[in-house]
């Protein structure tokens, strides 16, 4: 079966210090992608980061970093030097091909001050 | 540029009533979806077009529900009757598929929060 799976229910990180999400994935297939999605308490769901499976590096996008080892089939989640604003719940999702894109059940990230 | 729009943010009816969610995908994206998220299921995928046409609904719960894209920038989901337990948010999505290496994005929607009593 292809899943993904988020143990962490929840995490607290105090501000300005980074945090990392976990996050692995079951698949058979060797083309897939995964990203990473945010949902504040407002409700919408803001894309990320992208990690394509033939990617040689590690994804970044300012803050963000995917950390993914492939041969464990994971992919964590890194935010550097977080902020109030990051408080949200945090989605990790594969995409097989065909518009089948398959979502963890999420870490509900909490930034103390 | 104009996100996904989805409307309406809020919809409360009661139960038996019909309820009709609508959605506007980004402009050129050629696939859409609809989501709901619940607390127990998180979030599943009910159904999806690609170029206007339902690829896969095998996600819809059953017969009350049901989807139409009848062009590219309009898309509805409907539940007919509603029941309490459809209680949720349903969000849509769009994406610009067939790009190489499977970076199919998906863009969200705000999402409809539909309470039905």
């Amino acid at each position: 079966a292809q899943k993904i799976t988020q143990t962490q229910p929840g995490m607290f990180v105090q501000e300005k210090e980074a945090v990392t999400l976990d996050c692995t994935y079951d698949t058979s297939d060797p083309s897939y992608g995964l990203f990473w999605y945010k949902q504040p308490s407002s409700g919408e769901m803001i894309f990320l980061i992208y990690q394509g499976s033939y990617d040689q590096q590690n994804a970044t996008e300012g803050r963000y970093s995917l950390n993914f080892q492939k041969a464990r089939k994971s992919a964590n989640l890194v935010i550097s030097a977080s902020q109030l604003g990051d408080s949200a719940m945090y989605f990790c999702a594969m995409y097989r091909g065909n518009n089948d894109m398959r979502f963890g059940a999420g870490t509900r990230l909490t930034v103390k001050p | 540029d104009a996100g996904v729009i989805q409307s309406p943010r809020h919809e409360v009816t009661e139960m038996g009533q019909e309820v009709t969610l609508r959605c506007k995908p980004i402009s050129g994206h050629n696939s859409l979806f609809w989501y709901r998220q619940t607390m127990m299921r998180g979030l599943e995928l009910l159904i999806y077009f690609n170029n206007n046409v339902p690829i896969d609904d095998s996600g819809m719960p059953e017969d009350r529900f049901s989807a139409k894209m009848p062009n590219a920038s309009f898309s509805t989901l409907k539940i007919q009757p509603s029941e309490p337990r459809d209680s949720a948010v349903y969000f849509c999505a769009s994406s610009l598929a067939g790009l190489a290496g499977g970076k199919n994005i998906q863009y969200f929607g705000a999402g409809t929060r539909l309470s039905v009593l």
